[in-house]
């Protein structure tokens, strides 16, 4: 059964960088898409963007085109999320989640547990 | 981007009684070429990530007990939970993977009446 460990809390300052990692255990890394999604405080679930591994692709969301890049090493079967030029509302608990398959459009799971990241001035 | 708006926002459901979620995208969620409806239902309980209950509308994951189940079709859907148990309060959230961005409905707490 697989997993998904994500990395743990960040406290980071307005302006700076973050990067969330996700190893998955368990199962076979590269046959799988993986995505980025995040909740704000009060807010809802947003979609940030992926990655299929085996294919080095990508795709983000417009709303933070520019300011993340989500990366994978198969040889740790892990995927990264970095997202710069943080700002107070970038405060949130950012998920990783595998895709159901290597494709972009199917549903999500697992989830991993779930990354905090604080940011403050 | 597509928007799912679900209602009602908040629920209380007596034990041992049904519930009924709703979700509506603001364009059809139904692929042409496979007939499938790109749409998700998760379930979210405090303190832990959202959990994948169904997907394609209508097929529940495995494990998901049976009391789940989704319907609907293009811009409509509906999240049915047949007898509600205890352990079914959370908040659930319906997804559609039909375009990038995915986007989510804002959720619906459920609680015991």
């Amino acid at each position: 059964q697989v997993q998904l460990v994500q990395s743990g809390a960040e406290v980071k300052k307005t302006g700076s960088s973050v990067k969330v990692s996700c190893r998955a255990s368990g199962g076979t890394f590269t046959n799988y898409a993986f995505s980025w999604v995040r909740q704000a405080p009060g807010q809802g679930l947003e979609w940030m963007g992926g990655i299929i591994p085996i294919f080095s692709t990508t795709k983000y969301s417009q709303k933070f085109q520019g300011r993340v890049t989500i990366t994978a090493d198969e040889s740790t079967s892990t995927v990264y999320m970095e997202l710069s030029r943080l700002r107070s509302d970038d405060t949130a608990v950012y998920y990783c989640a595998r895709i159901h398959s290597s494709i972009w459009y199917e549903a999500m799971s697992p989830w991993g547990q779930g990354s905090l990241v604080i940011v403050s001035s | 981007d597509i928007v799912m708006t679900q209602s009602p926002d908040s629920l209380a459901v007596s034990l041992g009684q049904r519930a009924t979620i709703t979700c509506k995208s603001s364009q059809s969620v139904l692929s042409s070429s496979n007939s499938k409806n790109y749409l998700a239902w998760y379930q979210r309980k405090p303190g832990h990530p959202p959990n994948l209950l169904i997907y394609w509308a209508s097929t529940r994951e495995s494990g998901v007990p049976d009391r789940f189940s989704g319907s609907g079709s293009g811009t409509d859907f509906t999240l049915t939970i047949s007898s509600l148990q205890a352990e079914d309060v959370a908040v659930y959230y319906c997804q559609q993977y039909y375009s990038t961005p995915y986007t989510f409905g804002q959720g619906t707490k459920l609680e015991i009446k």
